[in-house]
Parts: structure tokens; sequence; C-alpha cells
């Protein structure tokens, strides 16, 4: 079954302990992004990756830390996790189809991580 | 100044209403124009692309205008199972998405 997987899908942490979330896909997608969705600010681009070992901030991506090995993976790094950065965070892939720009075309996202920093 | 905006609601249709979301963007090199709509916090998946000329998938319409820089989803003949929340989203040639907040629908029986 063609997914988007994340891990852990709930997390509660203490401010300052370093964390990572997972993110896997099965669809040899290109592009990886992460979101974070808090009320009344709706989703927010992290950073995203157009492929391996390419990686941009997207609008928010003071805090964290991504990384980009493997064309299926693409963790979200907290180094030092602060209650502000407590929100639903989503991993999304996309791909590029003939004769269609990867912005073109329809995200796949995976099933979201409740965090909280206490 | 957001990206996108949308009017939050919520909307609250009998069913078999016809409801109507509008959607305004701010940049005007915008390339592409999606729905997607999120159930209860759950992922949000993509409802239908907007292009240019308007499209309709079964119920559901979609319009761009480009001029005044906003998009707009009609749904017809609500049922119970549109509950859900709807995101427009824009994208630049800079390859990010940018989501609006969402505008909030229940179908009452």
């Amino acid at each position: 079954e063609a997914q988007v997987t994340q891990n852990p899908r709930y997390l509660i942490t203490v401010t300052g302990k370093k964390l990572t979330v997972t993110c896997s896909q099965n669809m040899n997608h290109e592009y990886m992004s992460w979101y974070r969705q808090d009320p009344g600010l709706g989703l927010r681009q992290i950073y995203y990756s157009m492929n391996v070992e390419v990686t941009d901030k997207g609008d928010v991506p003071e805090g964290y830390k991504v990384s980009r090995k493997e064309k299926r993976n693409f963790p979200l790094i907290l180094e030092s996790p602060s209650p502000n950065q407590t929100s639903l965070y989503f991993c999304a892939s996309s791909s590029r189809t003939s004769g269609r720009a990867i912005v073109d075309n329809e995200q796949f996202f995976g099933p979201g991580t409740r965090l909280t920093v206490l | 100044r957001k990206e996108v905006e949308q009017d939050p609601g919520p909307f609250n249709v009998p069913e078999g209403a016809t409801v109507a979301f509008n959607c305004t963007y701010s940049n005007s090199a915008s390339q592409s124009f999606f729905w997607y709509r999120q159930d209860c916090r759950k992922e949000p998946k993509l409802l239908m692309s907007v292009y240019s000329s308007g499209n309709e998938d079964g119920r559901f319409t979609a319009q761009l205008n480009r001029a005044s820089q906003y998009i707009s989803l009609l749904i017809r003949d609500s049922k119970l199972s549109d509950s859900a929340t709807y995101l427009c989203v824009v994208t630049y040639t800079g390859n990010q998405f940018y989501f609006g907040t969402g505008t909030s629908l229940t179908v009452i029986p």
C-alpha cells in the first residue's frame, strides 16, 4: 500500500531533550516536506526537500533540522525542544509527473505526530 | 500579510444545501491551486485541483479568478459525510506549498 508513515504518533517530552520524528514514504517520491499545524495558523511549512541531499527552509524553520540521506526517509530533528514547538506535525511527499512540476501535483500526507513539549 | 486567507467559518448547513467557500491569495505569481479536505485533525487529503477554466468533480466545483486572486469551492447537495475542514492551497515556482487556515463545514441532518 502506497503510504507515508510517521513515528511516533504521539510524544510528550520536556524542554531541551533532543528528539527525532521519523518520516518514510514508499512511493519513490522526490519531494518531501514537514509541516506544523496550529489552531488559527493552519499548516505552515518547516522544511522541504526536492531530492536526496537537497533541503530548503520553509516558512518556520527555526528550532528544527532535517536530513535527506535516502530518498524514502526525511526525519525531523528538534535539537532542543521548547514549549512553543508543541504542535501537530505532518510529513508529506509528492512527485513530478510528465509535463507537471512537483508543485503542480498532489501531496500525500502522513497520519501526523502530536508533540507536546512541557 | 498571509499568503492565503480563508473564512474559518464555521459553516453549518442542512443536508441537501449548496455551500460555497472562497479563498484569496496574495502573490500574483502563483502557479497551482488546490482544495484539500481534513477530517478531525487527521491528515489532509486532496479534494481537487483548481484549473484556470474551472473544473467539476461530481457535486464539487472549483473556480479560479486570477484577476481578483481568489479561488472558490462550491458543494452542491451537501451530504453528512461532507462535514470536514476545507483547506485552500496555493503554490509558487519556489517549490513551496502555502495553506490557508481552513474553513469548517458541518452538514446537519
